[in-house]
Formats: structure tokens, C-alpha cells, sequence
């Protein structure tokens, strides 16, 4: 069935340092691919999204292509901060649905020193 | 512009009690969506709703009942509450027009803290 999954938290890591969260998945048809953001006590909000092959995807400095080829749409930040500190999660909505449902990863938990 | 609201947000409750959580959208969403998050977990549908008067069941609907009778307002009741439960349960909603494949962004409440004992 329809899945997905990310890599498994927490990840941990110093102020200014480069992330990187995986994320692939399993769909038929031609989903669109999501990254969702946690912060602690909060519902989730959208941090980016991607509705083809190729697309790129970017907010707040958070990058993520969505690869046909690999099944991935991996979340990457070149210089994080503290306030990034938060919950990841990767998710698709199946392109031949017309009920905008998501299916969502576990998460990862990204906690950013100073 | 208040977005997706949910009341209570948070509650205890015994073995066998009922409750109903509220969700309400201000956005003239027509799409709105239940999820319950157990811990380490991402989020799963229990049940969804494409507009006023149609719901669906989503991944994990036993235990839960829903009705959509305005569009503003998505109510999730527990009949029995059990332990399994005991989850964080967020609304959220999108907006799509009318027979278009829907892959818009979902709003999200800030969630429902439910333990049940």
C-alpha cells in the first residue's frame, strides 16, 4: 500500500550545522509530496510542498525535489538554527484521489544546540 | 481570521464515557479532516469530509463517529472511550473546488489532548 518513510529521529545537531531528514515513499499514481512542521505544543503547518516530478519545493531556507526516479523527497536546511528546533514530517496526498488525503511519516525530531 | 479551532484542548477521561471533541474552520474550507497521533507516531486519519452533509471513513475509524452538518463545524465523537484511545487528536481542513483532484495544503488545529484511564 501507499506509505511513508522517513529516517529515524532524534537527530541532533549545532547551530549553523547542514541538515539533512530522508524522506522516500511507496504511492501509485502521481502524488504530491509535503513537509510538515511540529513545533513543541503546536498543530502541525505546512513548511513546503512539491505537486510534480522536479519540483523543488522552499521555505525558510528548508529545500526538498521531489525524485521520481529515487521515490524521495529528502528535507534539507543549509545552516540551522535553534528555533528549527522541532517535529519533521514527510507526507503525500495520492494523486488519484480526489480527497486531498494524507498519508504521513513518522517524524523526526530535530533538536538544535547553540 | 481565528483558522481551525479545537475544544477542548485537553481531557481526561474514564473507561466506557463518551465525549465529543469540537472543530471548528473559519476559512470556508469544504474539506475537513480528523487525525489522532499516538507518541513516535506520524498522524492518521480516522475520518474526512469533502462538505456539509458527506463524510467518509478514513485509516482508523472504529471507535469514532463523525457528522458535517455545516461547513464550519466537524464534531469527533468517542462513544466507549478505551485506553487505545489516549492520543492527540488534531482537525484539520483544505480547500479545493468542486471535482478537481485535491492536493492543497491542510490547516491544523492545535490539537485535543485525550488520556483515557
Amino acid at each position: 500500500g501507499d506509505s511513508v518513510t522517513q529516517m529515524e529521529g532524534p537527530v541532533t545537531l549545532s547551530e549553523e550545522a547542514f541538515l539533512t531528514i530522508n524522506c522516500t515513499y511507496t504511492a501509485t499514481g502521481y502524488p504530491s509530496l509535503f513537509w510538515y512542521v511540529q513545533y513543541p505544543g503546536e498543530g502541525l503547518q505546512l513548511l513546503l510542498k512539491a505537486t510534480k516530478a522536479d519540483d523543488k519545493g522552499s521555505n525558510k531556507g528548508f529545500e526538498a525535489t521531489y525524485r521520481k526516479e529515487t521515490t524521495s523527497f529528502h528535507l534539507e536546511k543549509g545552516s540551522v538554527q535553534v528555533s528549527d528546533s522541532a517535529v519533521y514530517f514527510c507526507a503525500l496526498s495520492l494523486g488519484a484521489s480526489n480527497t486531498g488525503k494524507l498519508i504521513f511519516g513518522q517524524g523526526t525530531t530535530l533538536q538544535v544546540k547553540p | 481570521n481565528a483558522g481551525v479551532t479545537q475544544t477542548p484542548k485537553f481531557r481526561i477521561l474514564k473507561i466506557g464515557q463518551s465525549m465529543t471533541l469540537q472543530c471548528t474552520q473559519d476559512m470556508n474550507h469544504n474539506y475537513m479532516y480528523w487525525y489522532r497521533q499516538d507518541p513516535g507516531m506520524g498522524l492518521k486519519l480516522i475520518y474526512y469530509s469533502v462538505g456539509a452533509g458527506i463524510t467518509d471513513k478514513g485509516e482508523v475509524p472504529n471507535g469514532y463517529n463523525v457528522s458535517r452538518s455545516t461547513t464550519e463545524d466537524f464534531p469527533l465523537r468517542l462513544e466507549l472511550a478505551a485506553p487505545s484511545q489516549t492520543s492527540v487528536y488534531f482537525c484539520a481542513s483544505s480547500y479545493s473546488p468542486a471535482r478537481t483532484v485535491n492536493q492543497e495544503t491542510q490547516y491544523f488545529g492545535p490539537g485535543t489532548r485525550l488520556l483515557v484511564l
